[in-house]
């Protein structure tokens, strides 16, 4: 069964830092790209990027809002991708995902983890 | 990149049909059948129910339907079961890359 878990969640000042977790399993991690979605209550869905796999030499892209302040990054040897999120303000407050394309060449997403939550809040 | 807009509402009796629009513009939906519908119950992970406008995944039942004219999507929940009732969005390769998602529609099964 193709698992992914999120951790790393938690309570984070404004212009605070934290460190997301993606654990895979049930699937070629190695060979997939890794997407990380956020969801807000008051702005529904958000993708905020995405990390390739080797055979595209690990290229990162992301949403405008995060450049710059957000940073993925994967171990193929532990199957897990990262998300590095610095200078952290109120608006990063959400629940946040990370999935895999359906197959190789979709660019629909499945499956999706829990979620784990960030609170940026003084 | 602007969310796309789908309704914010949409119901139907057990055993009828409930359309779903997602508008979106020529940078997105209009250049790409990229689009995908995911159903999301209360506390749980988005699932994929549509990929590449009309496609379904293995084990989404044939109730559920894409289609896509011009800059407008559109999911079709035919045969309304109980389960079906929960938020709906779309979601759009948009270049670069990006992907954009819908606002979101709440299905009240009545």
């Amino acid at each position: 069964e193709v698992q992914l878990v999120e951790s790393g969640g938690g309570l984070v000042q404004p212009g605070g830092s934290l460190k997301l977790s993606c654990a895979a399993s049930g699937f070629t991690f190695s060979g997939s790209s890794i997407h990380w979605v956020r969801q807000t209550s008051g702005r529904g869905l958000e993708w905020v990027g995405r990390i390739r796999n080797k055979d595209n030499s690990y290229a990162t892209a992301y949403t405008a809002s995060v450049k710059g302040r957000f940073t993925i990054s994967r171990d193929d040897s532990e199957n897990t991708s990262y998300l590095q999120m610095n200078s952290l303000k109120t608006e990063d407050t959400a629940v946040y995902y990370c999935t895999r394309p359906l197959n190789t060449g979709t660019l629909a997403f499945d499956p999706w983890g829990q979620g784990t939550l960030v609170t940026v809040s003084s | 990149q602007s969310a796309l807009t789908q309704p914010p509402s949409a119901s139907g009796s057990p055993g009828q049909s409930v359309t779903i629009s997602c508008t979106g513009s020529s940078s997105d939906v209009g250049s790409y059948n990229y689009v995908s519908w995911y159903q999301q119950h209360p506390g749980k992970a988005p699932k994929l129910m549509i990929y590449d406008v009309s496609k379904r995944p293995s084990g989404v039942p044939d109730r559920f339907s894409g289609s896509k004219s011009g800059n407008t999507a559109s999911l079709t929940v035919s045969g309304l079961q109980a389960e079906d009732e929960a938020d709906y969005y779309c979601s759009s390769y948009a270049g670069s890359p990006i992907f954009v998602f819908g606002t979101g529609t709440k299905v009240t099964v009545l």
